[in-house]
């Protein structure tokens, strides 16, 4: 079965720390996705990637950055994290093909203090 | 832009009652399309999709959703839901060649039992 893992289900930071959130997929996908779900606001897409070191910004990229060394791994970096980054953040990847969903982890909830 | 409408943002319905989530979208060409679901605490997966062929999709857990072109929707109906099915739900659309997909805000529909 397919599996996207994100490293932490809750993480409490700082302001002005340097935050990394990790994410792992096993399904050699080519595609994966940064998302930030907020209350009525759905999914808003942070950053993408679609192959290694190939990023591209979504609605929402200030702030934040991205690292795609390897094909399963896909990790968001708060450069220096601000209280109203604190939010449910979701990694999700999928293949090239047209028709195919995405899968998505379990969510980091990330609270900035 | 694309943009995805979901004009329901809370629903509360008793066991056994019918339910019909409405989605509309902006785009006028070719359109994947896909709800999926968020159950508390877990992660979001994929109760259905649409890319071609009969309008009528079913899904999982007896949802069903029916694509009008004409409309611009894709709205999600179960005829008798159950306590379980409370959770979130998001309806999502993916312009034709595109890898990336457009949210909705979703609607949160609670089940009494």
């Amino acid at each position: 079965d397919v599996k996207v893992t994100q490293s932490s289900r809750y993480l409490v930071k700082r302001t002005g720390e340097k935050v990394f959130l990790e994410c792992v997929q096993d399904m050699d996908h080519e595609n994966m996705f940064w998302y930030r779900q907020d209350p009525g606001l759905g999914l808003r897409l942070i950053y993408f990637s679609y192959d290694v070191k190939m990023k591209e910004k979504g609605d929402i990229p200030e702030g934040y950055s991205v690292s795609r060394e390897k094909k399963e791994r896909f990790s968001l970096i708060l450069e220096s994290a601000s209280t109203n980054q604190t939010s449910m953040y979701l990694c999700a990847s999928s293949s090239m093909g047209n028709n195919q969903p995405q899968h998505f982890g379990d969510g980091t909830r990330l609270s900035i203090l | 832009a694309q943009s995805v409408s979901q004009h329901n943002h809370h629903v509360i319905l008793s066991e056994a009652a019918s339910l019909e989530l409405g989605c509309n979208y902006s785009y006028g060409g070719t359109v994947n399309l896909f709800w999926y679901v968020q159950y508390p605490g877990q992660h979001l997966q994929l109760l259905l999709k649409y890319f071609s062929g009969d309008p009528l999709v079913k899904g999982i857990k007896g949802f069903e959703a029916e694509f009008i072109k004409s409309k611009f929707s894709f709205n999600l109906r179960k005829p008798s839901v159950q306590w379980s099915d409370t959770a979130e739900y998001f309806c999502a659309v993916r312009e034709g060649g595109s890898y990336i997909p457009t949210f909705g805000r979703g609607t949160s529909l609670i089940v009494h039992p």
